[in-house]
């Protein structure tokens, strides 16, 4: 079975720096899926950014970033430019590709943001 | 705005009651999914649904039970509700394809008295 490691429960960041949230995870797979996703206090869970382990280049979407070391099984998740909406907490998840798509993900316990004004 | 929509924000139940909590979605999507959310713990899955009437058994299945008699709308049951179950519900829909990422709806919050 998969799993999924996050070690920072909490993090607090000044507004406008940038913050990494790290995220580590267990598998004996070689091609698999990997997401952040961020649930706001409004809690609507929405996704971050998404990458294929096949591919070696990190995902990027505009001020998000990932780091992806697959012989580590890291996948850390770095913020530029903190704004007071990236406030959220921010769940790593995995999945492995299932032959009829009906793939499931496992997630880590999640990481607390805080950004500071 | 495509959406996944589910019947309550808020709902508060007594021990031994029957719980019904429904999710639907205006996408077409095949696979539907229902996880609880709890601190310290993340999400865990309960049940999931890639077809009309059909169900698979996720992570933490006992004391529930679900039913999708149509594409759109899956149902999480709690047969004879206990206050373990007291938790936060998030239902998620997916298209029947490989790495596809997950739409979830806005979260039930369900206390069990």
């Amino acid at each position: 079975a998969q799993t999924v490691t996050q070690s920072q429960p909490e993090m607090s960041v000044q507004e406008a720096e940038t913050v990494t949230l790290s995220c580590t995870y267990d598998t004996s797979e070689n091609n698999y899926y990997l997401f952040w996703y961020k649930q706001p206090p409004s809690r609507q869970m929405i996704l971050v950014i998404r990458q294929e382990a096949y591919k070696q280049q990190n995902a990027t979407e505009n001020r998000f970033s990932v780091n992806f070391q697959k012989a580590a099984k890291s996948f850390s998740l770095k913020i530029s430019d903190s704004q007071l909406g990236d406030t959220a907490m921010y769940f790593c998840a995995f999945m492995k590709p299932l032959d009829f798509g009906n793939e499931k993900l496992t997630f880590g316990t999640g990481t607390r943001l805080t950004i500071i004004p | 705005d495509v959406k996944v929509t589910q019947s309550s924000r808020y709902l508060v139940k007594r021990t031994g009651e029957k719980v019904f909590l429904e999710c639907v979605q205006d996408m077409d999507h095949e696979n539907m999914f229902w996880y609880r959310q709890d601190p310290g713990l993340g999400l865990r899955l309960i049940y999931f649904s890639y077809d009309v009437k059909m169900k698979e058994k996720g992570d933490i299945p006992e004391g529930y039970s679900v039913s999708r008699e149509k594409k759109e709308r899956f149902s999480l049951i709690l047969e004879s509700a206990s206050t373990n179950q007291t938790s936060m519900y998030l239902c998620a829909s997916s298209l029947f394809a490989s790495g596809r990422s997950k739409l979830f709806g806005p979260g039930t919050r369900l206390t069990v008295l």
